[in-house]
């Protein structure tokens, strides 16, 4: 059974960088073709696609903001790491990781979200 | 850039069929999937590669796709299927969701 758990801080002050890590289990980021991704929503609006990372490193982010955007995993602690610079209140979502992989074009599998603030 | 363009709103009488659609320029050629998210809980895949149904997914749920426009049906939908909608698909090796559907069962 796949499961993703999101976490990290809930208040973050504008400006500042988030990090935000997914912690998963029944599947290896070592294995051919898995990918995991970011997507956030903010209150009371639509999803809204952040970045991507595959078994073999390769990363995709969102051209919107891919200048503030850094992914990356740890395949031996099962995790995949997504940091945000120059947070702003704008920001202010849940934030999910999700489960995918590189030969087909859905995410089966979500977690179950954490909440940012971006507030001073 | 590309858009996928999704109508606000649906309404729906229980058992009657509920049709969602999303529009882009030649989502045909795409494949698109659908999530369906209740309120305070994560998105569920209810449709993907246009019309395929993950397992546990009912049988009410089909989905379409043809020229510019995808479109998810609901068939005898009942109040369990209210909820938010969204299709999503690639283009240019980014991932895109329309603006998400509310569909009202009433």
């Amino acid at each position: 059974q796949i499961t993703l758990k999101e976490s990290g801080p809930t208040l973050v002050k504008p400006t500042q960088t988030l990090t935000l890590t997914c912690t998963f289990s029944g599947f290896s980021l070592s294995t051919s073709e898995v990918g995991v991704g970011w997507i956030r929503q903010p209150p009371g609006k639509a999803l809204e696609w952040l970045a991507l990372i595959y078994w073999d490193d390769d990363k995709r982010y969102s051209p919107s903001l891919k200048s503030r955007l850094t992914i990356t995993k740890d395949t031996s602690k099962n995790q995949v790491v997504l940091t945000m610079t120059n947070m702003d209140p704008v920001d202010t979502a849940t934030y999910y990781c999700t489960h995918t992989r590189s030969t087909v074009d859905y995410m089966d599998v979500w977690g179950k979200g954490t909440t940012v603030t971006v507030s001073s | 850039s590309y858009e996928l363009t999704q109508p606000p709103s649906v309404s729906v009488s229980p058992g009657q069929t509920a049709s969602i659609t999303c529009s882009g320029d030649k989502l045909g050629n795409k494949n698109v999937c659908w999530y369906q998210q209740k309120p305070g809980q994560s998105p569920v895949l209810v449709i993907y590669e246009d019309s395929e149904r993950p397992s546990g997914i009912p049988e009410r749920f089909s989905g379409s796709n043809s020229g510019n426009t995808a479109t998810l049906t609901i068939s005898g939908t009942q109040a369990m299927d209210e909820a938010d909608y969204y299709c999503q698909a690639w283009d240019s090796s980014t991932v895109l969701f329309g603006g998400g559907t509310k569909l009202t069962v009433l």
